[in-house]
């Protein structure tokens, strides 16, 4: 069964403090990896689009990158407005269904 | 240009009652999603739109749910009987059919089923 798991599940970091969010994922036929960012009450926001392994794409202090297992989204000296729900999503060969994960939640305190 | 808009942005209703969920999607977008998220839980699939035609409703829970899209632009989601476990937020989401990977969300309708 197609799956992907975030981790962690909450993160709290100061103004300026670099970290990283986990994506891990089993699908059949990967046909793309999706990160969105949602904020409360709102709808998911798209960023980036991964295809294949060593791929890596880059927007302001976010920057995402994929292996055939995992993808990761490093935030480089986060700022207050950085802080949301981040959401990994996945595509399979079988359709045109995103499937999610749980999301991270990351707050940025100044 | 106008994003994907939602109506209502909030419904209480009654077990049993019945409910209509409306999308607007981004103008000149053929391809309409619905999924919904329930509480604790991942924001799963419902279905897919190509135009007015269903691609895709594997993710439909059950058959009292009917999702309808007339004539390609506009599309509706109705709950009849509504039961207290189809409480959720549920999202619209629509892509260009040049580019149907980017998927643009609505701010989502939050159901509640008491």
């Amino acid at each position: 069964e197609d799956q992907v798991t975030q981790s962690p599940e909450a993160l709290r970091l100061q103004e300026g403090e670099s970290s990283s969010l986990n994506c891990s994922y089993t699908v059949s036929g990967l046909r793309g990896l999706f990160w969105y960012r949602q904020d409360p009450g709102k709808g998911p926001e798209f960023l980036f689009t991964l295809y294949s392994a060593g791929e890596e794409k880059e927007k302001e202090r976010l920057k995402a990158t994929l292996t055939k297992k995992e993808s990761f989204l490093h935030i480089t000296a986060p700022k207050p407005e950085d802080s949301a729900t981040y959401l990994c999503a996945v595509k399979n060969q079988a359709g045109t269904a995103l499937i999610f994960g749980k999301g991270t939640t990351l707050s940025v305190s100044s | 240009e106008a994003g994907v808009t939602q109506f209502p942005s909030h419904s209480v209703i009654e077990k049993g009652q019945t409910v209509t969920l409306r999308c607007d999607p981004i103008s000149g977008h053929d391809n309409l999603y619905w999924y919904r998220r329930v509480m604790g839980k991942e924001i799963k699939f419902l279905l897919h739109f190509v135009k007015e035609s269903k691609q895709d409703e594997s993710g439909m829970p059950n058959n009292r749910f009917l999702a309808e899209r007339t004539g390609g632009t506009y599309s509706t989601l109705k709950v009849q009987p509504a039961e207290l476990e189809d409480s959720g937020v549920y999202f619209c989401a629509s892509s260009h059919r040049a580019k149907h990977n980017e998927q643009f969300f609505g701010p989502g309708t939050r159901l509640t089923v008491l």
